[in-house]
């Protein structure tokens, strides 16, 4: 059974980067028919797409985040990365990383990762 | 970029009732909708995508209809198991983006 998991600090300081990677376990990272990206919501809201990546590294983005976040993928370690710049408290949310098939939907999640924004 | 509604935002039932969410979009979308189900401290979990295709495990008392900007997701017959919170999302637009509804909770009358 696939499997996805969030990792990365829980606290970061306004205007530094957030960044946290999902390991990938029980399949490959490398699949031609899978995205693999990144949600977020924060408390008590709802779910916004942040980007996401393909295998080979092409990557697209949310246009509104789209200046401040970066995703990547490491297919020797299975797993692939988000980095947020410029952080505020807006960005405090579960950060979530899932699987995305071609036609569009996230079909694996990760448990979600707490990322909260504070001095 | 599309945006997406949902109603009601909360809706209170019972166990067996039977409860229609809707989904609206900011223009047409073809099939291209997807619902989740969220329950508190979880991962949304893919229910039904477009085409009215079914998880595998998903109880067939979740069905969703509609194409174009309206869609519904209906559950027949509420179980004790399906109080939760519902997101729809869409994956029509070009370039990929992908929005989600605000979502629908759905609780204990």
């Amino acid at each position: 059974q696939l499997q996805l998991q969030e990792s990365g600090p829980g606290l970061v300081k306004p205007s530094e980067s957030l960044s946290l990677t999902c390991t990938v376990s029980g399949g490959s990272i490398r699949s031609t028919s899978h995205f693999w990206g990144w949600i977020r919501q924060p408390p008590g809201k709802g779910l916004e797409w942040i980007g996401d990546v393909f295998y080979s590294g092409s990557s697209s983005y949310n246009p509104s985040l789209k200046s401040r976040v970066t995703i990547s993928v490491d297919t020797s370690k299975n797993h692939f990365s988000l980095k947020l710049n410029s952080v505020t408290a807006a960005d405090t949310a579960v950060y979530y990383c899932a699987r995305r098939v071609n036609t569009g939907w996230f079909d694996f999640w990760g448990q979600g990762a707490l990322v909260t924004v504070s001095s | 970029d599309i945006q997406m509604t949902q109603s009601p935002s909360s809706v209170s039932a019972s166990v067996g009732d039977r409860v229609t969410i809707t989904c609206r979009a900011s223009q047409g979308i073809t099939s291209w909708v997807a619902w989740y189900q969220q329950k508190p401290g979880k991962a949304p979990k893919l229910l039904i995508s477009a085409a009215s295709s079914l998880q595998s495990g998903v109880p067939s008392r979740f069905s969703v209809s509609g194409s174009g900007t309206d869609f519904t997701l209906t559950i027949s017959s509420l179980q004790p198991e399906d109080f939760a919170t519902y997101f729809c999302q869409q994956a029509n637009s070009f370039p990929r983006i992908f929005t989600f509804g605000p979502g629908t909770k759905v609780d204990i009358k």
